[in-house]
């Protein structure tokens, strides 16, 4: 099945930093989502974005559904180590039925103290 | 709150065996999925079902089948696990056009 473009693969950051990624793809998409996983556990939705340019935060965690439909970003500020896991974006085509999203591969955040 | 729950967390099977994975929704959604998880290929779909007794492929539901008897309900069965079926099963839901809910997931080894 498809898969999104999701960059960086990995990120190694000191404590405080800010933390950018984001996804993009060749075809439109009327929703995105940012999920976070931890080891061992299922994903859990950080936030959900459903108009082209909106813009949304959660805390620290900010995310902008791109203008063209075709990308999205997530900005983490201020990390802290709890922040640490595997980030993934996921998007929902338009015309797609049943709910199906297409996910990106991940980005694996490591967050030294 | 929102609530996805799979019976098991982790389980160990003999090849061969029979694997059921359960998984139930309380929040009256008519989708739910069923993905495997490994390192290096991401989410991939196995099944999923749009209402109850609904069931359609993903991208690899060679090995595996569903039941879908009541609309919070969704099973994964392996009729006989294989060691290429060790893996994390994550069941979700969702509405149409909403947020999809992922449970804990449930770390299979087949032995």
């Amino acid at each position: 099945g498809q898969q999104l473009n999701q960059s960086p693969q990995s990120m190694f950051i000191q404590e405080g930093e800010d933390v950018s990624m984001n996804c993009t793809s060749s075809s439109i998409f009327n929703t995105w989502l940012w999920y976070k996983q931890d080891p061992g556990e299922g994903p859990v939705l950080l936030i959900a974005l459903y108009k082209a340019g909106e813009l949304t935060s959660n805390g620290r965690l900010t995310a902008q559904f791109g203008i063209t439909r075709k990308d999205s970003f997530l900005n983490i500020s201020a990390s802290i180590p709890s922040d640490v896991g595997i980030y993934f974006c996921a998007g929902r085509p338009g015309g797609t039925s049943y709910g199906k999203l297409t996910f990106g591969q991940g980005t694996i955040l490591t967050v030294h103290p | 709150d929102v609530k996805v729950t799979q019976s098991s967390r982790y389980l160990v099977k003999r090849t061969g065996e029979k694997v059921f994975l359960e998984c139930v929704q309380d929040m009256d959604h008519e989708n739910m999925f069923w993905y495997r998880q490994d390192p290096g290929l991401g989410l991939r779909l196995i099944y999923f079902s749009y209402d109850v007794k609904m069931k359609e492929k993903g991208d690899i539901p060679e090995g595996y089948s569903v039941s879908r008897e009541k609309k919070e309900r969704f099973s994964l069965i392996l009729e006989s696990a294989s060691t290429n079926q060790t893996s994390m099963y994550l069941c979700a839901s969702t509405k149409n056009t909403g947020e999809l809910f992922f449970g804990e997931g449930s770390r299979l080894t087949v032995l």
